[in-house]
């Protein structure tokens, strides 16, 4: 998990709320990559950035939003639109041209 | 559609006793495989990569995986299983050299019991 870190570990959402979940990682990477993690499958893709100030859609991006002002930083806002919210989220980052993702330790949301 | 494929839910192994854990491919092109581990509310470990090359390839505490391009296959392995080897097995294709985009099998929980 070095390098990549990820906060709060736990963070607990009422309807209607919008909650951000931070990644910050000072690995000096150039892409940075959000998943969610539901049991029993494979991680899925929210979005993802390779440059600052640029990111696009995953797999899943329906009731998430996302910003990259920094290189460094790639929050993720869980929207009140987002029905399911309650998962296990991941950061992750990488080296241009390099294929290598890390991960940082992850945020369990859940809702009360 | 490029996918990974992981047969197997649970593998249940002694320790001392080598293990395996199955993986199957299908991904456009050159093909670039990864093994992470995942354990409990944690994110997740990079063990080893195939890119290209050796088909035998070794990575972090002990593992080696082997591509096999005929049975597109890259099954984990370890010679000699530990308890601390229980976990979760992610194995991962790399569906776009644009994007950096990652395809997950669906993990296989490895249980290494004393």
């Amino acid at each position: 998990d070095g390098g990549i870190t990820q906060s709060p570990k736990y963070l607990f959402r009422k309807e209607g709320q919008n909650v951000t979940l931070s990644c910050e990682q000072n690995l000096n990477h150039d892409a940075m990559y959000w998943y969610r993690q539901d049991p029993g499958q494979g991680l899925r893709l929210i979005y993802y950035s390779q440059i600052v100030n640029d990111f696009q859609k995953g797999d899943i991006a329906e009731g998430y939003s996302v910003s990259r002002e920094k290189k460094e930083s790639f929050p993720l806002t869980v929207t009140s639109a987002q029905k399911n919210p309650t998962a296990f989220y991941l950061c992750a980052s990488k080296v241009a041209g390099v294929e290598t993702q890390y991960f940082g330790p992850g945020t369990r949301l859940l809702v009360l | 559609a490029q996918s990974v494929a992981q047969p197997e839910d649970q593998v249940n192994v002694a320790e001392g006793n080598p293990l395996t854990v199955k993986c199957t491919y299908s991904v456009s092109g050159n093909p670039y495989l990864f093994w992470y581990v995942q354990y409990p509310n944690r994110g997740l470990q990079f063990l080893l990569k195939y890119i290209t090359g050796d088909n035998l390839v070794k990575g972090s505490y002990g593992f080696e995986a082997e591509f096999n391009k005929s049975q597109t296959s890259f099954h984990l392995k370890k010679p000699s299983a530990l308890v601390s080897d229980s976990a979760l097995y992610f194995c991962v294709g790399h569906g776009s050299s644009n994007t950096g985009k990652l395809i997950f099998g669906q993990g296989t929980t490895l249980q290494v019991k004393p």
